[in-house]
């Protein structure tokens, strides 16, 4: 079964600070897929990235990177210089093939909150 | 503005009244997907529709009952719901066969009380 853990429920900040959200996963396939998503207070959940099982490589988008380790089974989201627009709730969900491959949907963590304060 | 637009944004209603959320996606996706979202839990995957047909029902009670008429909409409709059926009710698409690997785009959801 699959199995997304965000142990932090909520995180707050101090606005430039760099902060780090975890995302520790399990699943008993090997090819699956890692997303993290962003939901303002305006309520929907906006894409940021994907990252499939094949591709351990560091991504860096701006001011957002994500540490994906297989061999911890984590996906961890890093936002440097933090700003007031980051705080939101962030999702990470997982998606492996075995599942139903087709349209079944992601396995979500509770989600961390963020809040950056000016 | 967003490619899937839910309407109502939100929704009170009382246990015994029948209501239906709607969704709408300009995507040209395939797959429809209700999530419903509770304080404090994750998100749960409630219905999948993949060209109009459901794929996908996860022991969802049957006061929820939903509706794909083409690959553009999706309806739930509501009837005798309890108090603990009090979420946001989240809307997505994804292209077919591949939501997989695929980000799922979602509405900004109906935020739906039962008093």
């Amino acid at each position: 079964a699959q199995k997304v853990t965000q142990a932090q429920t909520e995180i707050s900040v101090v606005e430039k600070e760099d902060v780090t959200l975890d995302c520790v996963y399990e699943t008993r396939d090997t090819t699956y897929y890692l997303f993290w998503y962003k939901q303002p207070p305006s309520g929907e959940l906006v894409f940021l990235i994907r990252r499939n099982s094949f591709d351990e490589q560091n991504e860096i988008s701006g001011r957002y990177s994500w540490n994906f380790q297989k061999s911890t089974s984590s996906f961890n989201f890093t936002i440097t210089a933090s700003q007031v627009v980051d705080s939101a709730v962030y999702f990470c969900a997982l998606s492996d093939v075995k599942s139903g491959g087709g349209a079944d949907g992601l396995t979500f963590g509770k989600g961390t909150h963020l809040i950056i304060q000016p | 503005e967003t490619g899937v637009t839910q309407t109502p944004r939100h929704l009170v209603m009382g246990m015994t009244n029948k209501k239906s959320l709607k969704c709408e996606q300009h995507l040209g996706h395939n797959a429809m997907y209700w999530y419903k979202q509770s304080a404090k839990k994750p998100l749960e995957l409630m219905f999948v529709y993949s060209l109009e047909e459901r794929v996908e029902n996860n022991s969802v009670p049957s006061r929820f009952s939903p509706e794909c008429p083409n690959s553009s909409h999706l309806f739930l409709h509501l009837h005798t719901l309890q108090p603990e059926d009090s979420a946001l009710y989240l809307c997505a698409s994804s292209p077919r066969g591949s939501s997989y690997n695929s980000p799922l785009h979602f509405g900004n959801g109906t935020r739906l009380t039962v008093t």
